[in-house]
C-alpha cells in the first residue's frame, strides 16, 4: 500500500516571500501521479498542481512549482510570491497510474496548514 | 472542469437517526465512486469504493452496515449514515471517477453534525 507523509503540520510565510512544503511517499509502483491540493476554509478541494512520475521535468503552475525527486520519493511544493489568498491547508496526494476503478483512489498526506502573514 | 454536487451541504441530526448524502456527477459518467471523510484538522480518509451496479468495498475499520453506499447509476451515488452517533460527525466528500481521467473532481462536501 502507498503512504504519503507530510512532516510539517504548520508553516508560515511572509507575504511576497517563498515557502516550500514537504512531502514524501512510499510506493512500489513505477508509474503514478502526485498531486498538491489546497483546501481553504470552505473545505472545497482545489487542485494546485499535478506531476506524472514518468516526467523528469518538474511541473509548474504560475507561482506554484514542485521539486520531484523520484529516486528519493520526494515531492515538495514551492509557492513563490506568497499571497494572502494562499493561506489554506495543503495536502499532498498519490494516485496509481492505471486506468479506471480503484486505480483512481487518492491517498492523502496529513496536510500542512499554511499561514501567510501580511 | 467537471461539476460534482453533494446534497445536503450541511446537516444536523439527532443521535440515532439516519442521514442520506447524495453525490452527483453532473457532466460525466462516474463508473467508480470514492467516499472519504475528514475529521476536524485531519486528512481525508477513504471510507469505501464503489463501482456502478456493484457492492461497495469498505476500508478496514469502516462498518459496512453503518455506512450504506448505493451506486445504482453512473451519475448518482448515495451514502447513508445509519443510526448516527456524535462520533460520526465529520465532513464527508465524494470523488466520482470515470475512465481515462487524469484529474479527480471533488464533491464540495457535506458537513454532518450529530447531536
Amino acid at each position: 500500500a502507498q503512504t504519503v507523509t507530510q512532516s510539517q503540520p504548520e508553516m508560515s510565510v511572509q507575504e511576497a516571500e517563498t515557502v516550500t512544503l514537504s512531502c514524501t511517499y512510499d510506493t512500489s509502483e513505477s508509474d503514478y501521479y502526485l498531486f498538491w491540493y489546497k483546501q481553504p476554509p470552505s473545505r472545497q478541494m482545489i487542485l494546485v498542481i499535478r506531476q506524472e512520475a514518468y516526467k523528469q521535468q518538474n511541473a509548474t503552475e504560475n507561482r506554484f512549482s514542485v521539486n520531484f525527486q523520484k529516486a528519493a520519493k520526494s515531492f515538495s511544493l514551492k509557492i513563490s510570491d506568497s499571497q494572502l489568498g494562499d493561506a489554506a491547508m495543503y495536502f499532498c496526494a498519490y494516485r496509481s497510474w492505471g486506468s479506471g476503478g480503484s486505480n483512481y483512489k487518492l491517498t492523502f498526506g496529513k496536510g500542512t496548514l499554511l499561514t501567510v502573514n501580511p | 472542469g467537471a461539476v460534482v454536487s453533494q446534497h445536503p451541504s450541511w446537516v444536523i441530526c439527532k443521535s440515532g437517526t439516519s442521514v442520506k448524502i447524495e453525490c452527483r456527477s453532473l457532466d460525466f459518467q462516474a463508473t467508480t465512486m470514492f467516499w472519504y471523510r475528514q475529521f476536524p484538522k485531519q486528512s481525508l480518509m477513504l471510507m469505501a469504493t464503489s463501482n456502478e451496479g456493484s457492492k461497495a468495498t469498505y476500508e478496514q475499520g469502516v462498518e459496512k452496515d453503518k455506512f450504506l453506499i448505493n451506486h445504482a447509476s453512473l451519475t448518482l451515488s448515495t451514502l447513508t449514515v445509519t443510526s448516527a452517533h456524535p462520533e460520526d460527525s465529520s465532513f464527508y466528500i465524494c470523488i466520482p471517477s470515470g475512465t481515462n481521467q487524469e484529474t479527480q473532481y471533488f464533491g464540495p462536501g457535506t458537513r454532518l453534525l450529530v447531536l
